[in-house]
């Protein structure tokens, strides 16, 4: 079956350093890879869509790499804020027919400190 | 405009009852999803209806659990004979329906459910 790791529950940095989020899979290659912000008793909240034939993608202060060989994502915050502090989920194609619905990582949870 | 709504916002019930968890999503979105949520875990997918049919319901855990969607818009989430193991966060999220499923999908607040 297929398996998403996310590199770890929590992650904290000081402000204004660069965040850097780590996603692993196994098992099968997603056609897309999505990355989600969660805030505590909120749903999830669409940040970044990458396809497995883009390499980088960026918005504002965040980017994303999507590395199909090693089967790794990385999503990077720059010039973090404390308002950034949340759970971040990592998010791929289901590879089965319908192949919308989503597998979701654990999430990693970055706390940003002033 | 409205977001993806949920009712109720927080459900207790009693092990071996019965519940209905309602999803209104985003005007003109014909993707629905539903997922669910335990603590510390990521969403878990349930079933996606795609119109008024379920495209895939493969994330059902067992019978116990059904969902409708009949005119295409408001989705209803049911589960039979709850048991204290079902107790977690309901998600609804709806999408456009664009080709080849490169779609964000618009997550509710969900629908915390406790099983006494």
């Amino acid at each position: 079956s297929q398996k998403i790791e996310q590199n770890s529950e929590a992650l904290n940095i000081q402000e204004g350093k660069t965040a850097t989020l780590t996603c692993n899979y196994t098992n099968y290659s997603p056609a897309y890879l999505q990355w989600y912000r969660q805030d505590p008793g909120r749903g999830p909240v669409f940040l970044l869509l990458i396809r497995e034939n883009e390499k980088e993608k960026r918005k504002e202060r965040l980017k994303v790499t999507f590395d199909t060989t090693l089967k790794q994502s990385l999503f990077h915050i720059t010039a973090s804020q404390p308002a950034d502090s949340a759970t971040y989920l990592c998010a791929l194609a289901s590879p089965n027919q319908a192949g919308t619905a989503l597998i979701f990582g654990k999430g990693t949870t970055l706390s940003v400190s002033s | 405009g409205a977001g993806v709504s949920q009712t109720p916002s927080n459900k207790v019930t009693e092990k071996g009852k019965y519940v209905e968890l309602r999803c209104d999503p985003i005007s003109g979105h014909t993707a629905l999803y539903w997922y669910r949520q335990s603590l510390g875990q990521g969403p878990e997918f349930l079933i996606y209806f795609q119109g008024t049919g379920a495209a895939d319901d493969s994330g059902l855990p067992n019978d116990r659990f059904f969902a409708v969607r009949p005119e295409g818009s408001v989705s209803t989430l049911k589960i039979q004979r709850t048991e204290r193991g079902d107790s977690a966060v309901y998600l609804c999220a709806s999408s456009l329906a664009l080709a080849g499923g490169y779609n964000e999908q618009f997550f509710g607040p969900g629908t915390r459910l406790t099983v006494l």
